[in-house]
């Protein structure tokens, strides 16, 4: 059962540069989002999807793009990597919004210099 | 945005000790409130999913109720074990997204 899963797991990155987290689950959920870890502040959110085509901002967008042209796949893209978007981003999905349990992937560090 | 706060912010027991931590979330408009377990270097992992008030779930030594009209959750671990350390989230879906927002977690220790 793979679940969601996220790639890479580890990335560095200098400061200006761009790259895309990737996400994807096999379990048909709606609702996809992503959050990123920091310490004391616990998980915030950053962008979610509600279904294809459809996305929103969360908590933390800036310095962020999401899209979602299908049910299974969700990336997030950082534009130009800041040393303060050092995180561990955690890719999520849910058959339903709020009431549905999350399902995590396995979370992907990303460190900038 | 919503506060969920979580108490207290860590917790050292010795093994077979119980004990019992609380999330605090606001009252009005409430859906759900979520319990999720989060051991170190893996990816947090859902308890349960509360709904109802004055709700009880039970997961083996784990439980947890539910009290919507004054806002708050208790989490119990009965007997508690070295692989029960873990931090544990409780999260509250706010706004008509019902986007999750999660509480800064409690950090459990359990000593052998």
């Amino acid at each position: 059962n793979a679940g969601v899963t996220q790639t890479p797991k580890f990335q560095v990155l200098k400061t200006g540069q761009s790259m895309t987290l990737q996400c994807a689950q096999d379990m048909n959920h709606e609702y996809m989002s992503w959050y990123r870890q920091d310490p004391g502040m616990g998980l915030r959110l950053i962008h979610y999807s509600v279904g294809a085509g459809i996305t929103d901002q969360g908590e933390v967008p800036n310095g962020y793009n999401v899209s979602r042209s299908t049910t299974e796949d969700f990336p997030l893209r950082l534009l130009s990597a800041a040393p303060s978007q050092t995180s561990v981003y955690f890719c999520a999905s849910s058959y339903s919004q709020g009431a549905g349990e999350l399902f995590f992937g396995e979370g992907s560090r990303l460190t900038v210099l | 945005i919503l506060n969920v706060e979580q108490s207290p912010q860590s917790l050292h027991v010795q093994e077979g000790d119980s004990t019992n931590f609380t999330c605090s979330f606001p009252s009005s408009n409430f859906y759900a409130l979520h319990w999720y377990r989060w051991e170190t270097a893996k990816s947090p992992e859902a308890l349960f999913v509360m709904t109802l008030n004055g709700d009880e779930k039970k997961k083996g030594r784990i439980s947890a109720t539910l009290n919507t009209k004054e806002g708050y959750s208790y989490l119990y671990i009965k007997g508690s074990q070295p692989e029960d350390s873990a931090t544990y989230l409780c999260a509250d879906p706010w706004s008509s997204a019902r986007q999750l927002t999660f509480g800064s977690g409690t950090q459990l220790t359990v000593l052998p």
